[in-house]
């Protein structure tokens, strides 16, 4: 889930076929972790998390899967929809010294579904 | 329930005059956290307030400052606009230390 400025990284799949969104976190202090999908115009519109005490999570129709070991996390969507066609963010946070609710964000993955 | 709610949607602003906007959380979330989103740098934490404190802050100048009214409601303001301010200004609620949940945000053009 890296990008570079308007040039996101972009997934395009089938309609019907199933996604897979991977994200590099940086800090192993991070307690959750959370997935949001943005559409064009809107916010982030929150999809699953997964606490770090767990290697797997489902939702409906997706699925999160994190790996400690290798500060790596991912999104998986069955049976993509086009309605599934947005910018795809994963977030960290990481408790800080106030206990706070700072989220540090991944530069994003387009998804993009073919009908 | 009613989700998190932003005013103004859309604004533009000169060089140098300075700008307000608010954050009206989900009922009973007491966290509201604002970031901002632009292409380059992608969404950046701005500040975090819980109970009219503020809890956390990013690395952003000081023209950036925020504020949280006793019903949870908070404004963030920005002065001595700057071109590079043109962003998406998103606001997010939580209860506590939880899952953050957006509004649609409201986008900045400085002219």
């Amino acid at each position: 889930g890296e990008s570079v400025g308007l040039h996101l990284p972009t997934l395009s799949v089938q309609e019907g076929d199933n996604s897979i969104i991977n994200c590099a976190y940086s800090n192993s202090a991070s307690d959750y972790f959370i997935w949001y999908k943005q559409e064009s115009g809107k916010g982030p519109q929150f999809i699953i998390d997964i606490r770090s005490n767990m290697d797997k999570r489902q939702g409906q129709r997706v699925t999160v899967l994190l790996n400690k070991t290798v500060k790596h996390l991912s999104l998986q969507i069955a049976a993509t929809q086009p309605g599934d066609s947005a910018v795809y963010f994963c977030a960290e946070h990481s408790p800080g010294g106030n206990a706070g609710n700072m989220l540090t964000f991944g530069g994003g993955t387009r998804l993009m579904v073919k009908p | 329930k009613a989700g998190v709610t932003q005013t103004p949607r859309y604004l533009i602003k000169t060089r140098g005059q300075q700008v307000t906007l608010s954050c009206s959380p989900i009922s009973g979330h007491r966290s509201v956290s604002w970031y901002q989103q632009t292409p380059g740098q992608g969404l950046q934490f701005l500040f975090e307030y819980f109970s009219e404190t503020q809890r956390n802050k990013g690395n952003f100048p000081g023209r950036f400052s925020g504020r949280q009214f006793s019903n949870s409601r908070s404004e963030m303001n920005v002065s001595t606009l700057e071109l590079g301010d043109s962003a998406l200004y998103l606001c997010a609620s939580s209860l506590g230390q939880s899952t953050q949940y957006f509004g649609p945000g409201t986008r900045l053009t400085v002219l």
